[in-house]
């Protein structure tokens, strides 16, 4: 597609839901990051896919956060048993993967946990 | 540990003005690369700029000019007669430039700018 894709736009989900975040890199990019923005802050790392590898995953803060992309162009972000300070806008990014290769953010999916 | 700081957290002025959005950042490595991205109501980040840490010539493009100094770790970005289209929220952001990492980036907390007609 011309951009990164994210879906859903908005989710809500009751504390101890499970939820699945999904993004559509920009084809042919190499690199998918997933970032975590917290309302009024700067976005933070979260993990790093370089086609399917898992590389990077440092950022996740709990267990409950895991992430997937197996083929490696669309990845799957999902949390299970939802809670309260899960709430943020979770963004995508995708890059060709070369050093210093600027990124290309998805408009992100914003996740409230009620 | 690498860290970008942007001091000021929102800033108003009126349409034809001239900013400047500040961002210092802190690295150990001596090779990284230094951005600008643009946040819309809309959400998605912009990408504006990209400057690696052995070029510190300036950059002008259209009405946005960026002014990097090594010496005082900051990467400054100026918007010359301000439009109202340009208010968003902008990050600076760093990246080590290694493979291992893929280009991850540390963002600052960002800026608001607002920009009245």
């Amino acid at each position: 597609g011309a951009g990164v894709s994210q879906s859903p736009r908005y989710k809500v989900a009751k504390r101890g839901q499970d939820v699945a975040l999904r993004c559509d890199p920009i084809s042919g990019h190499v690199s998918l990051f997933w970032y975590q923005q917290a309302l009024g802050q700067g976005p933070e790392f979260l993990t790093y896919f370089q086609n399917e590898a898992q590389l990077d995953k440092s950022g996740l803060p709990s267990d409950r956060f895991f992430a997937e992309r197996p083929e490696g162009s669309v990845s799957t972000l999902k949390i299970q048993r939802t809670q309260q300070e899960d709430s943020a806008v979770y963004l995508c990014a995708s890059s060709r993967g070369g050093w210093g290769e600027k990124l290309f953010f998805g408009s992100g999916t914003q996740l409230s946990v009620l | 540990a690498q860290k970008v700081t942007q001091a000021q957290t929102e800033i108003s002025v009126v349409e034809k003005e001239d900013v400047t959005l500040d961002c210092v950042y802190e690295t150990r490595d001596t090779t990284y690369y230094l951005f600008w991205y643009k946040q819309p109501p809309s959400g998605e980040l912009v990408f504006l700029i990209r400057r690696n840490s052995f070029d510190e010539q300036n950059e002008i493009s259209g009405r946005y000019s960026w002014n990097f100094q090594k010496s005082t770790s900051s990467f400054n970005f100026t918007i010359t007669a301000s439009q109202v289209v340009d208010s968003a929220v902008y990050f600076c952001a760093l990246s080590d430039a290694t493979m291992e990492y893929g280009n991850k980036l540390v963002f600052g907390a960002g800026t608001i700018l607002r920009v009245k007609s």
